[in-house]
């Protein structure tokens, strides 16, 4: 299967500050990104699809101002989460799709003390 | 909208007996179906995907079949393993989509025992 490398795997931070993550497709062409979090009870939302040369398509209760996004090629990605809150927690998942499939990363665990 | 149910929350079973997880959607357009499974700690990797031409999609012994008739995607293994313990999930995405935009299930969390 297609290769997704995301960091960190891990990070803490403050309550109110920020962290950034990244997402790298590793020997291909990622058409789509997708970024989704899963919450601690197991249960996944997506935050925002983005494709390249189109604009990035926030979901409900998700926004550019919280979750800005960079996709500047067809193999890497960022997302920051601002002002981060308990709210925030969990684990984020890229995933970069290719062939009409998904693949995900290993996601970058969030902790917000 | 789009939706999908895996009825069962967990599966306990004994090593070398049979697996079915099951997996029904709703969806106005005729969607891509997925199983992704996630073990301990780690992300959710794909483990099968539906094709559109009725094949029947098989990795590592699992295997299942998209029945259009009864919106169905279940994932069977003839034989459980102890590693074949996880978290399972099914998804699905439309076409216009095309895998990128995936609905999940709420997860069946298997356990093997010896």
């Amino acid at each position: 299967g297609a290769l997704v490398y995301q960091y960190p795997r891990r990070t803490i931070c403050k309550s109110g500050t920020s962290m950034r993550m990244e997402c790298q497709a590793v020997g291909f062409q990622a058409t789509s990104v997708a970024w989704y979090r899963q919450s601690p009870q197991k249960t996944f939302e997506l935050i925002a699809l983005s494709t390249v040369n189109s604009a990035i398509k926030y979901e409900q209760n998700f926004t550019q101002e919280k979750f800005p996004i960079s996709h500047p090629n067809l193999s890497f990605s960022s997302m920051t989460v601002l002002n981060a809150y308990l709210e925030d927690r969990g684990l984020y998942l890229c995933g970069a799709r290719t062939k009409n499939t998904l693949y995900f990363g290993a996601g970058t665990r969030l902790s917000v003390l | 909208g789009d939706s999908v149910t895996q009825t069962e929350g967990l599966v306990t079973l004994t090593e070398g007996l049979p697996v079915m997880l099951n997996c029904t959607y709703q969806s106005t357009y005729s969607p891509f179906l997925f199983w992704y499974v996630q073990h301990l700690n780690e992300a959710p990797k794909l483990l099968l995907k539906s094709f559109t031409d009725n094949k029947r999609p098989e990795h590592q012994g699992f295997h299942a079949t998209l029945h259009k008739s009864s919106s169905s995607f279940h994932l069977q293994k003839s034989s459980a393993q102890l590693s074949d313990s996880a978290l399972y999930y099914c998804a699905l995405s439309d076409h216009n989509n095309a895998g990128a935009k995936l609905t999940f299930g709420g997860g069946t969390r298997l356990t093997v025992r010896p």
